[in-house]
């Protein structure tokens, strides 16, 4: 079966760095994406990673690994209006997204 | 700026009733999808679109249909509401290549 595994919760401090993980099996890979969703709100797109290494904006880098099939989203500088849920989502052989059940970061002062 | 818009962001209704969720892009985008999002547990896809008149089924089509007349705008029918339909119901759009999927601001449905 497909999946995509990331932790449930993780909590930082203001002005650090988090890492946030997220392993998948999937059918097949088109790429992965990482999606910011505010409490109560439509998720946004962060990132797009097809090929492996790191991809930085800013203050968020996400990196790929194909062969282990692994990626992560590095936030640095952590600001408070970085709280927000973090969705990690595979495209599959069939051009069809699959999520994971997102990450709640938690930023404390 | 990109929009996706759903005609409601709260809606209660009961058990048996029909529910219309609409959703309107102003992109022109041509693929847009429906999925649910309940805690714990992935965005899933109900249905999705890839031009007018088409339609496909996601991963959890049952008690659903949809309706895609104009481009622009995607329609969800839970036909008969039930109690395991209450969820946040998020509607998203696309370019062919899908490479950002756009999304609206949800529908929060309680069927009671």
């Amino acid at each position: 079966g497909q999946n995509i595994d990331q932790p449930t919760e993780m909590t930082a401090t203001e002005g650090a760095i988090v890492q946030i993980n997220c392993t998948y099996q999937t059918s097949g890979f088109n790429g992965l994406f990482w999606y910011q969703q505010h409490a109560g709100e439509a998720p946004t797109f962060l990132s797009y990673n097809v090929l492996d290494g790191l991809e930085e904006k800013g203050r968020f880098s996400s990196f790929l690994s194909r062969s282990k099939g692994y990626s992560y989203l590095l936030l640095k500088e952590l600001q408070m209006k970085d709280s927000a849920s973090y969705l990690c989502a595979v495209r599959d052989s069939n051009y069809q997204l699959i999520w994971g059940a997102g990450t709640k970061l938690i930023i404390k002062p | 700026d990109v929009k996706v818009t759903q005609s409601s962001r709260y809606l209660v209704k009961r058990t048996g009733e029909k529910v219309f969720l609409e959703c309107v892009q102003d992109m022109d985008h041509e693929n847009m999808f429906w999925y649910r999002q309940d805690p714990g547990l992935g965005l899933r896809l109900i249905y999705f679109s890839y031009d007018v008149k088409m339609k496909e089924k996601g991963d959890i089509p049952e008690g659903y249909s949809v309706s895609r007349e104009k481009k622009e705008r995607f329609s969800l029918i839970l036909e008969s509401a039930s109690t395991n339909q209450t969820s946040m119901y998020l509607c998203a759009s696309s370019t062919p290549t899908g490479d950002e999927q756009y999304f609206g601001p949800g529908t929060r449905l309680t069927v009671t």
